[in-house]
């Protein structure tokens, strides 16, 4: 059985930094890509961020080029987010999705979300 | 980048009823359209992806149709169950992109 269980959200300042996590199990996890999707309070769904399974290629939505890192780490099953100089508009649920192959795709398996808030 | 539209934003329908979203992209992504079902407070789940096809364990009463820039998924006998927001998934190219969604109401 997939699974996706993020972590590291929680409350982060204006121009701070927060790092989130998502431990993956039930698939071999470097034979696919992985992504970021958010979700700001009673809004749509916006992609963040895709990584290629050997971590080859990474794409970012502009919105957080330059600010976030995509990465992953396929001997322990686990993608990260390095989220730099936040705002209050990054304020959201924040999702990681298995892709349904290596590079892109759509995304068949979700984790439950973790809330990062961005406040003073 | 491609932007996508989806239409109505809300919808309010019966149980038995059969309604259709439709989702317009800016330009032609082919077939490479996902479908997605959201109840609140809960992650996304896969229902359609390459705008036709249905994933495993997704009741057969949904289906997707369209290729190029116009795109319907159609629920045919509404249960209580599927009450919930949908969004379609342009997964073309990079950027990837999410329509607005559609919330379907109970009437």
């Amino acid at each position: 059985e997939v699974q996706l269980l993020e972590s590291g959200g929680g409350l982060g300042q204006p121009g701070g930094s927060l790092r989130l996590s998502c431990a993956a199990s039930g698939f071999t996890f470097g034979s696919y890509g992985m992504t970021w999707v958010r979700q700001a309070p009673g809004k749509g769904l916006e992609w963040v961020s895709t990584i290629s399974g050997s971590s080859s290629f990474t794409y970012y939505a502009d919105s957080v080029k330059g600010r976030f890192t995509i990465s992953r780490d396929n001997s322990k099953n686990t993608l990260s987010l390095q989220m730099n100089s936040l705002t209050a508009d990054d304020t959201a649920v924040y999702y990681c999705a298995k892709v349904e192959r290596g590079g892109g795709g759509y995304f068949d398996y979700w984790g439950q979300g973790t809330l990062v808030t961005v406040s003073s | 980048d491609i932007q996508m539209t989806q239409s109505p934003s809300t919808l309010s329908a019966s149980v038995g009823d059969r309604v259709t979203i439709t989702c317009r992209a800016s330009e032609t992504i082919t077939n490479w359209l996902a479908w997605y079902q959201q109840k609140p407070g809960k992650a996304p789940q896969l229902l359609i992806y390459k705008a036709s096809s249905l994933e495993s364990g997704v009741p057969s009463r949904f289906s997707g149709s369209g290729s190029g820039t116009e795109f319907t998924l159609t629920i045919s006998g509404l249960q209580p169950d599927d009450f919930a927001t949908y969004f379609c998934q342009n997964y073309n190219r990079f950027p990837y992109s999410f329509g607005q969604g559609t919330r379907l109401e109970i009437k």
